[in-house]
């Protein structure tokens, strides 16, 4: 079955940059999501990224793809402590409706 | 715009208590889902409703029932609540299998004592 793994806790300082990374199992993944879960609410879809690609920027997120090693990070530019909060990586397969997410790493943004 | 309403927001339960957590979804999407949310594990999925008038498996089904009552609404059924089922619960919907975005709820949190 589909696995997608992330690193639980990440801790940067305000303005640094942040790199979340994850590593998912199903090579026939279609979409690669990034989501933000900001304490007490729902997740929130933050970027994707198609298969066929190997970036995608948008303001200061950059979403990187390996899809030889299955891995796939979100960078975080200028991180802000309004960025504090968990960040779920996620998977679909095409055809299916099933979104497969990781465990959610932490990111903690120290002032 | 609501999106995805979910309720209660909180529930205390008694094992072997029964209880339903009403989702409902104003945005015409055809997919509905229901996932738990345990520390150090993510999101699991529970069941999943491609489209109206169907249901599906999920990751961990057991102990849980649903209905999709109409294309609007995605309901979860605990029939006999354990300590085990205590997390906090999310409903999701989305457009249908080639879309992009997943609209969650926020989130029901559900005590079993």
């Amino acid at each position: 079955g589909e696995d997608v793994e992330q690193s639980l806790f990440l801790s940067v300082r305000e303005g640094d940059s942040s790199v979340i990374n994850c590593t998912y199992t199903d090579s026939s993944s279609t979409y690669l999501y990034w989501y933000k879960q900001e304490p007490g609410a729902g997740l929130q879809l933050l970027t994707y990224i198609f298969s066929n690609m190997d970036m995608k920027q948008d303001q200061r997120l950059t979403v990187l793809l390996n899809k030889k090693d299955k891995h796939l990070s979100l960078r975080i530019a200028d991180t802000q402590t309004g960025d504090s909060a968990i960040y779920f990586c996620a998977e679909k397969e095409g055809g299916y409706q099933k979104v497969t997410f990781g465990t959610g790493t932490k990111l903690q943004v120290i002032p | 715009n609501a999106g995805v309403t979910q309720t209660p927001k909180f529930q205390v339960l008694k094992t072997g208590q029964s209880m339903t957590l009403q989702c409902a979804q104003d945005m015409n999407h055809n997919s509905m889902y229901w996932y738990r949310q345990d520390p150090g594990m993510g999101l699991r999925l529970i069941y999943y409703s491609a489209s109206e008038g169907t249901t599906d498996k999920g990751e961990v089904p057991n102990g849980y029932n649903v209905s999709r009552l109409n294309k609007r609404e995605f309901s979860l059924r605990l029939e006999s609540a354990a300590p085990s089922q205590t997390s906090v619960y999310f409903c999701a919907s989305s457009e249908g299998a080639m879309n992009t975005e997943a609209f969650f709820g926020q989130g029901t949190r559900l005590t079993v004592v």
